[in-house]
């Protein structure tokens, strides 16, 4: 298995832009994290689905922000518009049950915002 | 919020010599804990994991000891290698799903 995918592995782009940040999860993982980290918060969990459905989304910062699900295989993260406090870099983790709870993180991509 | 916070942000050790990372954590509740490691320019990557009802639990080259009196993990990297220089995070949860991580150690390995 290639692991969980993500894409771009880099993004700049300029304030109040729109940026849209994939992820394919591991084949057969049922949950789906989205993390945002930084040097000042670290990694932090904005959102994660079970079979495609948002379960707990309290860790979204703002309404600019948003995350879908539409198949197991792919999720989107989307913040319309950019700020710059939001460059960070976002990872995307699956993992296979509740019964299993090592998250296999993907290599993130690195959003900058100027 | 919950908190989970490192003592020591950065560590170096020479080559061949034990590491130790320290890591508190403040919820009681938290029944399972999970050190990773974070290389530059990659996502983290799972180390080792242990549940509330043990204290030790050891690796390949790594235990990890849990002291709930004092809500307390360390992860022991056994004659420490070059490769081993990364960012260390423990992370908790209670609910199974939702990880609490803190904000790292950087450990690095002098030759």
């Amino acid at each position: 298995d290639a692991g969980v995918i993500q894409s771009p592995r880099h993004e700049v782009t300029e304030m109040g832009q729109e940026v849209t940040l994939r992820c394919k999860p591991i084949s057969g993982h049922d949950y789906l994290f989205w993390y945002r980290q930084t040097m000042m918060r670290g990694l932090e969990l904005l959102i994660y689905f079970n079979n495609n459905v948002p379960i707990d989304d309290s860790g979204m910062p703002e309404d600019r922000f948003s995350a879908k699900m539409p198949n197991a295989s792919f999720s989107t993260l989307k913040i319309q518009p950019s700020e710059p406090r939001d460059s960070a870099v976002y990872f995307c983790a699956s993992t296979l049950s509740p019964g299993s709870y090592e998250q296999y993180f993907g290599p993130g991509t690195r959003l900058t915002v100027t | 919020g919950e908190s989970v916070g490192l003592h020591l942000p950065t560590l170096s050790v020479q080559e061949g010599d034990n590491s130790i990372i320290n890591c508190a954590y403040s919820n009681s509740a938290s029944d399972y804990f999970i050190w990773y490691k974070q290389e530059s320019g990659k996502g983290p990557q799972f180390i080792i994991d242990i549940r509330s009802n043990m204290d030790k639990r050891q690796g390949q080259r790594v235990t990890v000891l849990l002291n709930k009196t004092v809500k307390h993990l360390s992860l022991q990297i056994a004659a420490t290698q070059p490769g081993d220089s990364a960012v260390y995070f423990c992370a908790e949860t209670y609910t199974g799903n939702q990880f609490y991580f803190g904000t790292g150690t950087s450990l690095t390995v002098i030759p």
